[in-house]
């Protein structure tokens, strides 16, 4: 079993919807990082967390340390939001990065 | 543009060759991270090194070795090359050794061996 494991796999939401992504992990972690590759493949870090909740114009994401759980909402999405996005953690104690397998997003006009 | 930079872009080889891809860290930043994503297995963490030093180690094959030299600019040497060796690799920094810091992702190299 993957130590990262996100849903859903692939996701397709019509322009302005609400969309949320899940990520659980079994590792204890000093930090999760969320992710964005667009489809020509470079790697944007949009959030960094240990606890709490960040936001970042329409992009929230939160995280419950004791649930070993995350989530990355977006709000009114827009057909630039279409992209894969990819849930890491890393490990307490530990300078490696564990990442899940990615969610691919398509918004739609 | 995250300041991290790459070279080369694209590189075609053959089986049982040996190529190096290079990286300059962001101005700053002394840690560097190489990381491999393949179609099948998705991203995995290669090797972290910080100020010159090797500080951690992932799913590295040892066909593959890596350094920092003093100005901070990584290489990543990759030899005996096979079929499955073929990925995009990225590397990425960040100015300090904790696992808690954002880490700023290079364009990537995309390697094909034939």
């Amino acid at each position: 079993k993957n130590e990262v494991e996100q849903s859903p796999q692939n996701l397709t939401a019509q322009e302005g919807e609400f969309i949320t992504i899940n990520c659980s992990y079994s590792v204890g972690i000093s930090a999760l990082h969320w992710l964005q590759q667009h489809p020509g493949g470079g790697i944007v870090s949009l959030f960094m967390l240990s606890s709490g909740k960040k936001k970042h114009g329409r992009l929230i994401a939160t995280i419950n340390i004791q649930e070993k759980h995350s989530s990355l909402h977006i709000t009114a999405s827009h057909p630039r939001d279409s992209a894969v996005y990819i849930c890491a953690v890393s490990p307490y104690n530990n300078n490696d990065m564990r990442f899940g397998a990615g969610t691919r997003l398509t918004v739609k006009p | 543009d995250s300041g991290v930079t790459q070279t080369p872009k694209h590189l075609i080889t053959a089986t049982g060759q040996r190529v190096t891809l290079r990286c300059s860290p962001r101005s700053g930043d002394l840690s560097v991270y190489w990381y491999q994503q393949s179609l099948d297995q998705g991203l995995q963490f290669l090797i972290q090194y910080y100020n010159g030093e090797e500080r951690a180690k992932g799913n590295i094959l040892e066909r593959f070795s890596a350094q920092q030299f003093p100005d901070l600019h990584s290489e990543l040497n990759l030899s005996s090359l096979e079929l499955g060796d073929s990925a995009l690799y990225f590397c990425a920094s960040s100015e300090g050794l904790a696992g808690e810091e954002t880490q700023y992702f290079g364009p990537g190299t995309r390697l094909l061996v034939l």
